[in-house]
């Protein structure tokens, strides 16, 4: 498998389930992160991992708890979570968060994102 | 309060006319600015970028521009081809950190 792989890629949970988001980046990058994208909402930043070690968490929810064991994995557990957490949730990967390409920029390859419902 | 915005939630272009995408963003601190593409069920790609010490980069039909002054970018794609109805996203980033913070997109439609 290539690029970053998301599973699974739609998941329907009540608000007492626990579940788990999975991602898996085959590019040999460093940083790994989440993102949600609500439906007419920008892409809000969840968290983000730079050589397994937690870098950034934008004030997300503790019902929200990322794992990294290694640097191609990401997991996003899930708990108690409510109806307006239903959203698209996508991992991404990148060389490094704070180191910059060439082109000066921090290029993030995105998976297609785990479809999540919360009834 | 969001720091890049689309204004334009959606456009329509016919096939092989030029297509404009616009972006404003309010951070000063902001250097480097990306445009991502989405198709339906599938993750954002990337597009083209460009520094802020640019004001314009071209990628074959892709052409962003970039006015600091006016904290204003644009994604210039010429000829449109159906295949390029897609969300477009522009995304900043800057010091401190390099995070992104990305625009609410931009649904182009073109059509044949």
């Amino acid at each position: 498998e290539t690029g970053v792989t998301q599973t699974p890629r739609h998941l329907v949970m009540g608000m007492t389930n626990k579940k788990s988001l999975k991602c898996e980046q085959h590019l040999g990058h460093n940083a790994m992160y989440w993102y949600k994208q609500s439906a007419k909402k920008p892409l809000e930043l969840m968290f983000v991992y730079n050589f397994k070690e937690q870098t950034e968490n934008n004030s997300v929810p503790s019902r929200f708890s990322p794992e990294c064991p290694n640097s191609s994995h990401l997991f996003l557990h899930l708990h108690t979570l409510q109806p307006e957490d239903s959203a698209l949730y996508l991992c991404a990967s990148s060389q490094d968060d704070r180191v910059r390409l060439f082109s000066g920029a921090n290029v993030l390859t995105f998976g297609a994102g785990s479809r999540l419902t919360v009834l | 309060d969001q720091q890049v915005k689309q204004n334009s939630p959606s456009l329509s272009v016919q096939e092989g006319r030029i297509s404009i995408l616009n972006c404003d963003y309010t951070n000063s601190m902001f250097d480097y600015f990306l445009w991502y593409k989405k198709y339906p069920a599938e993750g954002p790609t990337f597009l083209i970028s460009i520094s802020s010490i640019k004001d314009k980069n071209e990628d074959g039909r892709f052409t962003v521009f970039l006015n600091k002054s006016a904290k204003h970018l644009s994604l210039h794609i010429v000829p449109s081809q159906p295949g390029d109805s897609a969300v477009y996203f522009c995304a900043a980033s800057g010091a401190p950190g390099n995070m992104l913070t990305f625009g609410g997109g931009t649904r182009l439609m073109v059509k044949p």
